[in-house]
């Protein structure tokens, strides 16, 4: 079992739609960050949290501690949204630990 | 001001040689970190750098090391190259201030290496 799990695997979505892309982790954690991968590979990092929530724009980032789960959600959603989202966590082992990320495609 | 690069952009070696990958961190950044992207596959991490030393490193062979240089850019290197080391190499940076991977981190473009 991987320690960073992200679902769905594959999303695809209206233009406009409220997205919802889940991460569970097994492992205590110090941080958790989402990126954004586009095609070609370039990554951006969207958030890093340890608690509650964060807000960037359209961009929202959500982290439970005790149930081990975050959520990235998407409001009013646009084509150049599609990518696919990482989800990584920071464990005591100072290392990045990656899911298999989720591909989210926006269709106008 | 300047992200994060990398050269070259794409690297073609057959099995059997070695390859260098490079990278120069945002300017004020000092911890330097390496990830694999196999194709399919998800972000594995390969080895962190802060102010020149090796802080830590994933679960990767000896074959692949690097170093890191007194103006924090870094080198990787992959020694004796296997077919399945091709992937995308991402190199990224972080100011380093709380130490290890509670940074915010960014990423270069990466490396595209294809083994022969």
């Amino acid at each position: 079992k991987n320690e960073v799990e992200q679902s769905p695997q594959n999303l695809t979505a209206q233009e406009g739609e409220f997205i919802t892309i889940n991460c569970s982790y097994s492992v205590g954690i110090s941080a958790l960050h989402w990126l954004q991968q586009h095609p070609g590979g370039g990554i951006v990092s969207l958030f890093m949290l340890s608690s509650g929530k964060k807000k960037h724009g359209r961009l929202i980032a959500t982290i439970n501690i005790q149930e081990k789960h975050s959520s990235l959600h998407i409001t009013a959603s646009h084509p150049r949204d599609s990518a696919v989202y990482i989800c990584a966590v920071s464990s005591s082992d100072e290392k990045l630990t990656f899911g298999t990320g989720t591909r989210l495609t926006i269709i106008p | 001001e300047a992200g994060v690069t990398q050269s070259p952009t794409h690297l073609i070696k057959t099995r059997g040689q070695q390859a260098t990958l490079r990278c120069s961190p945002i300017s004020g950044h000092t911890s330097v970190y390496w990830y694999q992207q196999a194709l399919g596959l998800g972000l594995q991490f390969l080895l962190w750098y802060d102010e020149g030393e090796e802080r830590n490193r994933g679960n990767f062979p000896p074959r692949f090391s690097g170093r890191q240089f007194p103006n924090y850019s870094s080198e990787l290197n992959v020694n004796a190259l296997e077919l399945e080391d091709s992937a995308l190499y991402l190199c990224a940076s972080s100011i380093g201030t709380s130490g290890g991977t509670t940074d915010t981190q960014y990423f270069g473009p990466g490396t595209r290496l294809t083994v022969l």
